[in-house]
């Protein structure tokens, strides 16, 4: 069965400092790999999305970036975090290609930016 | 684009029935998702709706009417575990290969006892 892993559960940056956020998933190949953050009293809005190696489109123009090195492996990265950055960060798996295929969320990372 | 509505806040009873809808308006549908997700933890997948009509799935249920551009998740026999924000979400149109979900803003349910 497939399983996706996310890391660090929470953190506390202060502003100006930069972020890494790890995510991988097991048990299947080339997976189409999401970022997506959820602040306080709003939706989740998707950051970023991945349907290769290096293959990566962004939703939201923003200081944040990502990266997938390897097929499973997804990486959400910022130089200098912002205030705003503050939020609930998932990572997301579907299987590849486009119809019908549902999303799974990771365990979530909370990001408070001080 | 994508635009989804569903109510902020509902409350219900232990042991009642409470109905969730959902109206979204879309450029494409490629399907209608609702997941559940409890403070603080990520969301989970409850159901999956691409054509009109009701899925069960034990005391959940969704139904669609693309014509109407409505769903409604039915959530049977409550349960104070099932106190949560419940989310809905279109899944946008398919663009060469891949295609994203679109959330609303979620409906979070409070079972009393």
């Amino acid at each position: 069965s497939q399983t996706i892993h996310q890391w660090p559960a929470t953190l506390v940056q202060p502003v100006g400092s930069p972020l890494s956020l790890e995510c991988t998933v097991e048990g299947t190949s080339n997976p189409n790999l999401y970022w997506y953050r959820q602040a306080a009293g709003r939706g989740l809005q998707l950051l970023f999305y991945s349907i290769g190696i290096d293959q990566i489109s962004s939703e939201v123009p923003q200081n944040l970036s990502a990266s997938r090195p390897q097929d499973r492996q997804f990486i959400l990265s910022s130089k200098k975090l912002l205030l705003s950055d503050s939020g609930f960060y998932l990572c997301a798996w579907s299987l590849e290609g486009g119809g019908g295929n549902t999303i799974y969320f990771g365990e979530g990372s909370w990001l408070t930016v001080v | 684009g994508q635009n989804i509505d569903q109510p902020t806040e509902m409350t219900a009873t232990e042991g009642a029935i409470v109905q969730i809808n959902c109206t979204y308006q879309t450029s494409g549908f490629n399907g209608l998702f609702w997941y559940q997700q409890h403070a603080g933890e990520a969301p989970t997948f409850l159901s999956y709706n691409v054509l009109d009509g009701l899925e069960e799935k034990g005391r959940f249920s969704s139904f669609l009417s693309r014509s109407k551009g409505y769903s409604y998740l039915l959530l049977k026999e409550l349960q104070m575990k099932d106190s949560a924000s419940y989310l809905c979400a279109v899944r946008d149109p398919v663009n060469s290969g891949y295609s994203t979900l679109t959330f609303g803003k979620g409906t979070m349910l409070l079972v009393s006892p």
